[in-house]
């Protein structure tokens, strides 16, 4: 069972819009919340996370939003640019006392910004 | 400061064929996983470790396995490929778990 999905496989946008990527979580144990972002032959890198705590987190361009009554997340990017065409990975983990560290992805969205 | 090294980066193996894909990290990281990557996938975990001489299964362990020795290291056994290992293989590491994972540049294996 797929507990992180990701239901949109590919985002095709235009240079300087926004694009937003969107997770569903199965798990109300997870308790904090991860974008990793990969370009081809490389291992994915983090890119912003965000506790249950919290609704919301931003880096620069990027923003996370959690709505945990939906068990729901998405990543904002604006403007987009094409630098930032690359597969994106949601992640989650349960934190706190018995952490394992134990980190799960979902299926990946790929982004294409066309310039 | 290396981070995370996989070694080998490409492989191609017989069916029945047995291996150890090899993951080191110079960072003092307890927390360490293996994940596979398969089109339409995502990443799944196969193993991770909290800690020398701890390992648990994650996601999709069967036909792997792993042992933790020593902080740095945490290799990944294949005992008897199978076509379905067919995949592209990340090892990561990280100091709090969960959280600021490092990943490796991966181990792409073909099994024929």
């Amino acid at each position: 069972d797929q507990q992180v999905k990701q239901n949109s496989p590919s985002l095709s946008v235009q240079e300087g819009r926004i694009s937003i990527l969107n997770c569903d979580y199965t798990n109300s144990m997870f308790d904090y919340f991860l974008w990793y972002k990969k370009y081809p032959a490389e291992g994915p890198t983090f890119l912003i996370s965000i506790s249950s705590i919290k609704d919301k987190n931003e880096d620069g361009r990027f923003t996370v939003f959690l709505n945990k009554s939906a068990k729901h997340l998405s990543l904002h990017i604006v403007p987009s640019q094409p630098g930032d065409s690359a597969v994106y990975f949601c992640a989650a983990v349960k934190r706190g006392s018995g952490n394992t560290g134990k980190l799960i992805f979902g299926q990946g969205t790929t982004l294409q910004v066309k310039p | 400061n290396a981070g995370v090294t996989q070694t080998p980066k490409f492989q191609v193996l017989k069916t029945g064929q047995s291996m150890t894909l090899q993951c080191a990290q110079d960072m003092n990281h307890e927390y360490m996983s293996w994940y596979r990557q398969d089109p339409g996938m995502g990443l799944r975990l196969i193993h991770y470790s909290v800690g020398a001489g701890i390992t648990d299964q994650g996601e999709v362990p069967n036909g792997y396995n792993v042992s933790r020795s020593t902080t740095e290291d945490f290799p990944l056994r294949l005992l008897s490929a199978a076509p379905s290992q067919t995949s592209v293989y990340f090892c990561a590491s990280s100091l709090s778990g969960g959280i600021g994972y490092t990943f490796g540049s991966g181990t792409r294996l073909t099994v024929v």
